[in-house]
């Protein structure tokens, strides 16, 4: 989508490894989220950033961290992959943060093996 | 634990016909209601967003409506058509310092048979 970029879009990695995704946006929007979506599920918010270095857990955060150094980038880091991870991940912006609704990127589909 | 429960979790309809999907809620701190469209291969989009100072709210073909008192909210998609189908999503937001985080609906596939 116009403006948030997530990559990779498709990753195959082995349990116990640590895998980092990325998300970027030129938007300047304040407020970023990661989610998983899984069958059944819906998306469920992982970790959420208010701001640069701002950020805090979501839903469904264990065995999950993230960063965000610059304004443009959050990052999404599993410390040791899991089968259970196997999942579509997706960041979104809000310029908000509030009733404003969110622009997502077209994921990134992890498979743990 | 699911705070937005969405139903069906699959719907089948016919070219022109009306699609409803329904959502209730548990949280009564929320107060913005969003629905997302989600096609294959690609992010969930914003379709339609109430609050619930309205019982309902209308965009071209697509309805909300909102029933406070009993937590339920609901999506109308009128004279639906093949590209309507896709997953669509409900969701909730908290007010106050809720930093825009969202609580979603499982999800309903919506499949418009020509």
């Amino acid at each position: 989508d116009a403006g948030i970029t997530q990559s990779p879009r498709h990753k195959v990695t082995e349990t116990g490894t640590p895998v980092t995704l990325r998300c970027h946006q030129t938007e300047n929007h304040r407020y970023m989220y990661w989610y998983r979506q899984d069958p059944g599920h819906g998306l469920r918010l992982i970790h959420y950033s208010y701001g640069v270095k701002d950020t805090d857990k979501g839903e469904v955060s264990d065995g999950y961290s993230v960063s965000r150094s610059k304004t443009e980038d959050f990052l999404l880091t599993l410390e040791s992959a899991t089968s259970s991870q196997t999942s579509v991940y997706f960041c979104a912006i809000s310029a908000s943060g509030a009733g404003a609704g969110y622009t997502f990127g077209s994921g990134t589909r992890l498979t743990v093996v | 634990q699911q705070q937005v429960k969405q139903s069906p979790q699959s719907l089948i309809v016919q070219k022109g016909g009306i699609s409803i999907i329904n959502c209730a809620y548990e949280n009564t701190a929320f107060d913005y209601f969003p629905w997302y469209q989600q096609f294959p291969g690609k992010g969930p989009a914003l379709l339609i967003a109430i609050r619930p100072d309205v019982s309902e709210k209308k965009e071209g073909r697509f309805t909300i409506s909102f029933n406070k008192s009993a937590k339920q909210f609901s999506l109308h998609i009128m004279d639906s058509q093949p590209g309507d189908s896709a997953t669509y999503f409900c969701a909730a937001e908290a007010g106050g310092t809720s930093y825009g985080k969202l609580t979603f609906g499982q999800g309903t596939i919506l499949t418009v048979h020509p």
